[in-house]
């Protein structure tokens, strides 16, 4: 069975940390990895990863895929109390993103 | 904004019933992709849809159905409704066909059944 699972499930931190979200998954026909950011309603897309080591980087937020390792982490930088949100990593196969648990992050000012 | 459009925003009904979500892809966007969103069970996949055809079904009740129209709007039908199928439901959209490409999602149809 595809599964996707996200840790740490909560992380509270103190405006300006650092914070490494993880994301590791174990799915057939793997084509990329994908995270998202949840606020109020519907998830936003932040990245998708197709290949291995290539790091992306939107602002503060990066994210690097291991397929060797089959995970994936997100990096938030010098965090603001606005980064403070559900994020959700997915595994997209050939039919399907399945997504993770998700990990609740709050930043405190 | 995603140009993601669903409605209604809330539903309201009671156990037995059937309802009608209704969700139009951002413009250009062939597939079509239903989730749910509960507590207990996070976000799940349902069914996708490219192009008015069925492509690929997840976790979907037999009590659920769905179907893309030809202007690519979608619809998902869920009937015989119970207390567990509250939830959030989510519709997304992509370009391509099975996964290829990332997915931008509607703001949600929030199911209460009562």
């Amino acid at each position: 069975e595809d599964k996707v699972v996200q840790s740490p499930l909560s992380l509270v931190v103190h405006e300006g940390d650092t914070v490494t979200l993880n994301c590791s998954y174990e799915v057939t026909n793997f084509r990329s990895l994908l995270w998202y950011k949840q606020e109020k309603k519907a998830p936003t897309f932040l990245f998708m990863l197709t290949s291995s080591g290539i790091e992306k980087k939107s602002g503060r937020l990066s994210s690097i895929l291991d397929k060797k390792e089959l995970s994936s982490i997100l990096n938030i930088t010098a965090t603001q109390t606005g980064d403070s949100a559900i994020y959700l990593c997915a595994a997209l196969t050939a039919q399907k993103l399945v997504f993770g648990q998700g990990t609740r992050l709050t930043i405190n000012p | 904004d995603s140009g993601v459009t669903q409605t209604p925003k809330h539903l309201i009904t009671a156990t037995g019933q059937r309802v009608t979500l209704r969700c139009s892809p951002r413009s250009g966007d062939l597939s079509v992709y239903w989730y749910q969103q509960s507590l207990d069970q996070g976000l799940q996949f349902l069914i996708q849809y490219y192009n008015g055809e069925e492509r690929a079904k997840g976790n979907i009740l037999e009590r659920f159905s769905a179907q893309q129209f030809p202007d690519l709007h979608s619809e998902l039908n869920l009937s015989s409704l119970e207390l567990g199928d509250s939830a959030l439901y989510f519709c997304a959209s992509s370009v391509r066909d099975r996964g290829l490409g990332e997915q931008y999602f509607g703001p949600g149809t929030r199911l209460t059944v009562t």
